[in-house]
């Protein structure tokens, strides 16, 4: 069964720092692999996705995520962190053809001024 | 252009009352699915709608039913409600040619007492 860890269950960074939150999954083949920012008490947004080809892949608000297929792994990171991207942010897996994402438990991004 | 919208925001039932929650999709969208998001987790898959009919369905009791109308809409309904069922009610929604892509609503706030 596909299955998504986020070892990470919050992260504090400074602001300025650069982050890198981590995501590996469970899959037998290349799934659809997907990052989420959820703010406190919001709905999700999509942050970026990779279904193929460049396994390096820009997303909205100056993320980027790597995709790496020995490791199973496709960890976010961002350069430069602003306040304004202390939220929760959850890594999703679609795979195969029924339909549903299936996603971590998520990592809450804490940012120290 | 309409992002996904959710009705109503907050509600509060009590143990054995039966909810009906809505979605209107994105425009241009034709898939919409159903999450639970309990406080402190990721969302849980309940069900995928796709030309009205129910396309997938994740580990949810029958209490958990839904329907999705001509015009793309759909209700999420909870019969006999439990003090568990307490949780962010997410819905998405996606094209049913890129299913994995879905853009999420902002949630309905379900407390059951």
């Amino acid at each position: 069964a596909q299955s998504v860890t986020q070892p990470d269950i919050h992260i504090t960074v400074s602001e300025g720092a650069s982050l890198e939150l981590r995501c590996n999954y469970s899959y037998g083949a290349t799934p659809y692999l997907f990052w989420y920012v959820q703010s406190p008490g919001q709905g999700l947004q999509l942050l970026l996705k990779y279904f193929s080809g460049d396994t390096l892949v820009q997303g909205i608000k100056g993320f980027e995520a790597e995709f790496k297929r020995s490791q199973s792994s496709f960890n976010l990171r961002k350069p430069s962190v602003h306040w304004s991207d202390a939220a929760e942010y959850f890594c999703a897996v679609g795979a195969g053809s029924n339909y549903q994402l299936i996603w971590g438990a998520g990592t809450k991004l804490i940012i120290k001024p | 252009d309409a992002g996904v919208t959710q009705s109503p925001t907050h509600l509060i039932k009590t143990r054995g009352q039966q909810v009906t929650l809505r979605c209107s999709p994105k425009s241009g969208h034709d898939t919409v699915s159903w999450y639970q998001q309990a406080l402190g987790q990721g969302p849980q898959f309940i069900f995928q709608y796709y030309e009205e009919e129910e396309r997938q369905r994740g580990n949810f009791p029958d209490r958990f039913s839904g329907h999705q109308f001509p015009n793309y809409s759909s209700e999420l309904n909870v019969n006999a409600l439990l003090l568990g069922d307490s949780a962010l009610y997410l819905c998405a929604s996606s094209l049913a040619g890129a299913t994995y892509e879905q853009y999420f609503g902002p949630g309905t706030r379900l407390t059951v007492t």
